[in-house]
């Protein structure tokens, strides 16, 4: 599975749109684009996938650029809930390889 | 829906000891994860688990770690003896889908266990 590259942690203020990059610049034709987030003493929580269409869910929009080496999530009005560090994963789907979970980006709230 | 069940939510225990974990997966999921995540990184898969068959256990140190799931349900992850560096969150992760099947797979996952070995 190819690998991601992420910041290790963004600040977004209350309320405003938090944009979280990743680049898999070596990302292969037939793997898809997952995040996860990890709220502090949780569990990852699936987030949203794509494969090359922009995605939109109750919870975030992700956008894939069109050569598929980058994506972004969205959070439309982030909120204090949405304090977590954020994985992004490539994989393929509909085969055995498990997700790959790198450092991921920590994103923090400000009230 | 009821969620992925851990237990226990917190183990201290010194090392060279033994120590088990149990996880509930949601009804009906047939693949089972645990992953270990040290403190400041990503999780780490141990293992995986189709029904009650072992999928990969490739990074599972088997010389210390073991994990079964009998009849294809609930899931033991048992450490023995425990190390230092053992000490860790213990994931157990299920998800609905068939790995053979070209599904977009979610992972579910629960709380939790953190060790601390000393």
């Amino acid at each position: 599975d190819a690998k991601t590259t992420q910041p290790p942690s963004m600040d977004c203020a209350e309320g405003r749109a938090a944009n979280l990059p990743c680049n898999h610049s070596t990302i292969s034709g037939n793997e898809y684009v997952y995040w996860y987030r990890q709220i502090h003493s949780q569990g990852p929580q699936y987030i949203i996938h794509g494969l090359k269409n922009n995605e939109t869910n109750e919870m975030a929009s992700l956008i894939i650029t069109e050569d598929r080496k980058s994506s972004t999530l969205i959070l439309p009005h982030a909120t204090l809930r949405d304090t977590a560090v954020y994985y992004c994963i490539v994989r393929v789907t509909g085969s055995a390889r498990q997700l790959t979970f790198g450092s991921g980006t920590q994103l923090t709230v400000l009230p | 829906e009821a969620g992925v069940a851990q237990s226990p939510r917190y183990k201290i225990i010194e090392k060279r000891q033994s120590v088990a974990f149990w996880c509930n997966p949601i009804s009906g999921h047939a693949t089972l994860y645990w992953y270990q995540q040290i403190l400041g990184q990503g999780p780490k898969l141990l293992i995986q688990f189709q029904n009650n068959g072992v999928v990969d256990d490739s990074q599972l140190p088997k010389d210390r770690f073991s994990a079964e799931r009998l009849k294809g349900v609930d899931s033991t992850l048992k450490i023995q003896p425990a190390k230092l560096e053992d000490s860790a969150v213990y994931l157990c992760a299920s998800s609905a889908g068939q790995w053979t099947l070209p599904t977009n797979e979610k992972l579910f996952f629960g709380s939790g266990t953190q060790l601390s070995v000393l």
